[in-house]
């Protein structure tokens, strides 16, 4: 029984295009995250979501929006996709309440190519 | 600035002898701290953590790690490594009030020769 989903796994697209990438928990996580790893593997957090509620957005471009409809999901919608958008993101979560201590647990990525 | 430095981006050990992955942090007071392993085509899984209490943590798949506030270190350590051991390190650290943000290192690729 998978803990962090994410669909798809890969994904391959045009420039321009749009897209969204799905994450879905079970583990009754408060707090989801998108992590993006570059080619060189480079993770660096992009947004984080506490209770439905958006806490962190790093300097993301804003053709990038996450969307959590509820605890256990947290999707990635991209606007116009770039070259540079090819990496593959992590959906992440964590239970941050008191006596947690914020270890991540990972979904298995979705590989996103633009072509 | 927050920071974590892996200075070794690759590291290459035989089968069986012992491996140490340097981590150091860069934080306003003590974080916590962890490490996780990535596999090819995988996501990050956790090896260990240290929140507080006794330095040297155990963690799965035979790896420790010690942590020395005076050196801001947390280097991971396996006595004996296995080829399955062949994967990307990361050290992380994460605040331990508000801890939403969790920064990573660049990683080590660690390689295993027969």
């Amino acid at each position: 029984d998978t803990a962090v989903s994410q669909t798809p796994k890969y994904l391959v697209t045009q420039m321009g295009n749009d897209k969204s990438i799905k994450c879905e928990q079970n583990l009754g996580h408060d707090t989801m995250y998108w992590y993006k790893q570059d080619s060189k593997k480079f993770l660096k957090i992009m947004f984080s979501y506490n209770n439905k509620e958006l806490i962190i957005n790093e300097t993301v471009p804003n053709r990038f929006s996450p969307k959590s409809p509820d605890k256990a999901h947290l999707n990635l919608h991209i606007n116009s996709l770039e070259l540079g958008d090819s990496a593959v993101y992590f959906c992440a979560s964590s239970k941050l309440d008191r006596g947690h201590t914020g270890e991540l647990f990972f979904g298995e990525g979705s590989r996103l190519t633009v072509l | 600035a927050q920071s974590v430095t892996q200075p070794d981006i690759h590291i290459t050990v035989s089968e069986g002898a012992s491996l140490e992955l340097r981590c150091n942090y860069s934080y306003g007071a003590t974080p916590y701290l962890f490490w996780y392993v990535q596999s090819p085509g995988q996501g990050l899984q956790l090896l260990l953590k240290y929140f507080s209490g006794d330095t040297l943590v155990q963690g799965i798949k035979g790896f420790e790690a010690e942590f020395k506030r005076s050196q801001s270190s947390f280097n991971l350590r396996k006595p004996s490594v296995h080829w399955s051991d062949a994967a990307e390190y990361f050290c992380a650290v994460a605040p331990q009030t508000g801890g939403f943000k969790t920064i990573f290192g660049a990683g080590t690729r660690l390689f295993v020769k027969a």
